[in-house]
């Protein structure tokens, strides 16, 4: 069964570099992407790829069963839910998302 | 704005009544996604729909059920309904060619509330 796993929560202090960790089960699996939930409002996508990747203060590292979401310099208002999903191309392509992360950030 | 548009916004219904959820999806995307986020929960994947072709299924009950049409907009149909199927339910969608640049845009959502 295709599953992604990552924490359910992690905690971080204004300023500090924050790593959400994730990895998974999916067979060919090619790409990562991380996405930013802020409850309420519509997700949206933060950095993908199937090698290592950033996106202004976003990095991303690439294994091939897993990856780390890195937030630079990290500040109250990038509290919020954290999605790592994984795509499957071969066949019917299909994206299996993980449970989020939950990042608090301390003042 | 990811160009994903869902109607309604907010849905206020009673238990047992069936409601239906629109979306439609970015221009030229063929790929259309569903998921549910209930309280406190993640987003939780029910079903996918590509051209017009269910495409993939998660964890959907039987009570819902979804179709894409041949403009490509997509419905989602929930029956039945029950306190716990109130949510925030997302519409994605996605070039949906199988290549590789498969991100999803995510619609800003319809806030059920079942009474």
């Amino acid at each position: 069964k295709d599953q992604v796993f990552q924490p359910s929560t992690v905690a971080s202090s204004e300023g500090a570099v924050v790593e959400i960790f994730c990895n998974h089960s999916v067979s060919n699996a090619y790409n990562f992407f991380w996405y930013l939930h802020f409850p309420g409002c519509a997700p949206r996508l933060l950095v993908k790829g199937s090698k290592p990747s950033q996106q202004g203060r976003y990095n991303m590292t690439y294994e091939r069963f897993s990856s780390s979401l890195l937030i630079l310099q990290v500040r109250e208002a990038d509290a919020a839910v954290y999605y790592c999903a994984v795509y499957r191309c071969a066949n019917a392509g299909k994206s299996t998302f993980g449970d989020g992360t939950t990042l608090t950030v301390k003042p | 704005d990811s160009g994903v548009t869902q109607t309604p916004k907010h849905l206020i219904t009673a238990t047992g009544q069936r409601v239906t959820l629109r979306c439609s999806p970015r221009s030229g995307d063929l790929s259309v996604y569903w998921y549910q986020q209930s309280l406190d929960q993640g987003l939780q994947f029910l079903i996918q729909y590509y051209n017009g072709e269910e495409r993939a299924k998660g964890n959907i009950l039987e009570r819902f059920s979804a179709q894409q049409f041949p403009d490509l907009h997509s419905e989602l149909n929930l029956s039945s309904l029950e306190l716990g199927d109130s949510a925030l339910y997302f519409c994605a969608s996605s070039p949906g060619t199988s290549g590789r640049e498969e991100t999803q845009y995510f619609g800003p959502g319809t806030r059920l509330l079942v009474l």
